[in-house]
């Protein structure tokens, strides 16, 4: 069946650093794939989205691009913030539009 | 307005009773979708309605009922609760084939004693 497969966290990082959040997945055909964040004791939120190969989605600074050859959608964003932290989660849309998630990648920014 | 919404936010009880929750959606969706986050914030489906009927199913246990009494409503009942049901369960709902971005409520937490 379809499934995610994220970086496992915590990832740990000083203010203003580069990061990346590794994505990759496994599905039939090509599903549209989304980032998702949960900020704490909140809900998810939609971070940014790609529907097709070689789609780029950018939100806030992040970014991810829809790779179909390496079947990945990495997660980056240039200079991270306090305020950046909070949990990640990469998704495929699936059968009945039902989402399939990773497993969260917790980001904890330091100043 | 709030696009989904869950009630209630916060849910504690005792094992072995019986809970709802409920999920209403006013932004003319057709298909709503129950998932749970279990303690390691893990995410999984477990049901899905589309115009009322039972689209998805994801062998969830048997004391895990889901009802819709219309299309803008998807309630989740849960029998003789057990300590593994604590979880944020959240709501979710979108528009069928038509590529729009589901929309999640702000999840319930249950907690079973």
């Amino acid at each position: 069946g379809d499934s995610v497969t994220q970086m496992e966290g915590p990832v740990t990082l000083s203010e203003e650093a580069f990061l990346t959040i590794n994505c990759t997945y496994t599905a039939t055909g090509y599903p549209s794939l989304f980032w998702y964040v949960q900020y704490p004791g909140e809900g998810l939120q939609l971070l940014l989205k790609a529907t097709k190969a070689d789609d780029k989605g950018s939100n806030k600074g992040f970014e991810a691009t829809y790779r179909k050859e390496t079947t990945s959608f990495h997660l980056e964003k240039g200079s991270v913030q306090v305020s950046d932290s909070a949990v990640y989660f990469c998704a495929l849309q699936s059968y009945g539009n039902k989402l399939v998630f990773g497993a969260g990648t917790i980001l904890r920014v330091k100043s | 307005d709030t696009a989904v919404s869950q009630t209630p936010k916060y849910l504690v009880t005792q094992m072995g009773n019986d809970k709802s929750i409920k999920c209403e959606q006013n932004l003319g969706h057709d298909t709503m979708y129950w998932y749970k986050q279990d303690s390691k914030k893990f995410l999984k489906i477990m049901f899905s309605y589309n115009n009322k009927e039972l689209i998805i199913n994801e062998t969830v246990p048997n004391r895990f009922s889901p009802k819709s009494p219309d299309k803008a409503h998807l309630n989740l009942h849960i029998n003789s609760l057990e300590l593994g049901d604590s979880a944020v369960y959240f709501c979710a709902s979108t528009q069928h084939r038509t590529g729009q971005d589901p929309y999640f409520g702000p999840g319930t937490r249950l907690t079973v004693l």
